[in-house]
């Protein structure tokens, strides 16, 4: 079964500065299947990365996705006041199907 | 505009059935997989359940197997979950979202309708 974990659980940090995000999994992901959520406060998750560091439509280019295999990361090179949010890794393709990880919340310092 | 809009929340007794259903526009609809997400108050994403375009294919997480159902009608735009045998710890916000190409993560999501499961 593969098991998602992300870290940290809460990042502080001050707008302006650079946030990076892990996202481990117990066995191998393809990278073609990993994806980043951005979650605000009484909405809905956002797509932000497909296939591991794929921008979605919309995207700013702050945000980056990174890595293979087990490892992955999603960084955000200056962070602005509208990023501080919730961050969830996804992937699919083994046992079980779909899985998220348990979120990273980037908070203000 | 992509539009995703669920209904069908509220409060239901611990072994009591609800029926969700997601209401889509902005997109052909017949051409995409859609899924059900669930997210428990205070609490991450936990993925419920998916369906292919045509129907055919459907997939559960173990959690809900057995207990739920999804559908849909290509002719009526419209997502459905039917969730019978509830339970206290299916008390979650439900998505319906839509998958985007083979690589199955989801490109849209609607703003969620709250279930909750308590005597």
């Amino acid at each position: 079964e593969i098991v998602l974990t992300q870290s940290p659980g809460t990042l502080s940090l001050s707008p302006g500065e650079r946030a990076t995000l892990s996202c481990r999994a117990s066995q191998s992901v393809s990278s073609s299947y990993l994806a980043w959520y951005q979650q605000k406060p009484g909405q809905a998750p956002r797509l932000l990365i497909y296939g591991a560091s794929s921008r979605a439509t919309g995207i700013p280019d702050r945000f980056s996705g990174s890595g293979s295999g087990t490892d992955f990361t999603l960084t955000i090179s200056r962070l602005e006041p509208e990023d501080f949010a919730v961050y969830y890794c996804q992937q699919y393709g083994s046992s079980p199907l779909l899985t998220f990880g348990g979120g990273t919340k980037v908070e203000i310092k | 505009q992509v539009q995703l809009v669920e209904s069908g929340g509220g409060l239901v007794k611990p072994g009591g059935s609800l029926r969700l259903s997601c209401a889509a526009s902005g997109f052909t609809f017949s051409d995409y997989y859609m899924s059900w997400i669930r997210q428990a108050p205070g609490k991450g994403l936990e993925w419920v359940s998916y369906i292919s375009s045509s129907g055919s294919t459907i997939y559960y997480a173990d959690s809900v197997k057995g207990r739920f159902t999804i559908s849909r009608d290509n002719a009526k735009n419209s997502l459905y979950l039917q969730m019978n045998s509830l339970r206290a710890e299916d008390t979650a916000v439900y998505y319906c979202a839509r998958i985007y190409g083979d690589y199955v993560f989801f490109d849209y999501w609607g703003q969620g309708t709250l279930v909750t499961v308590s005597s």
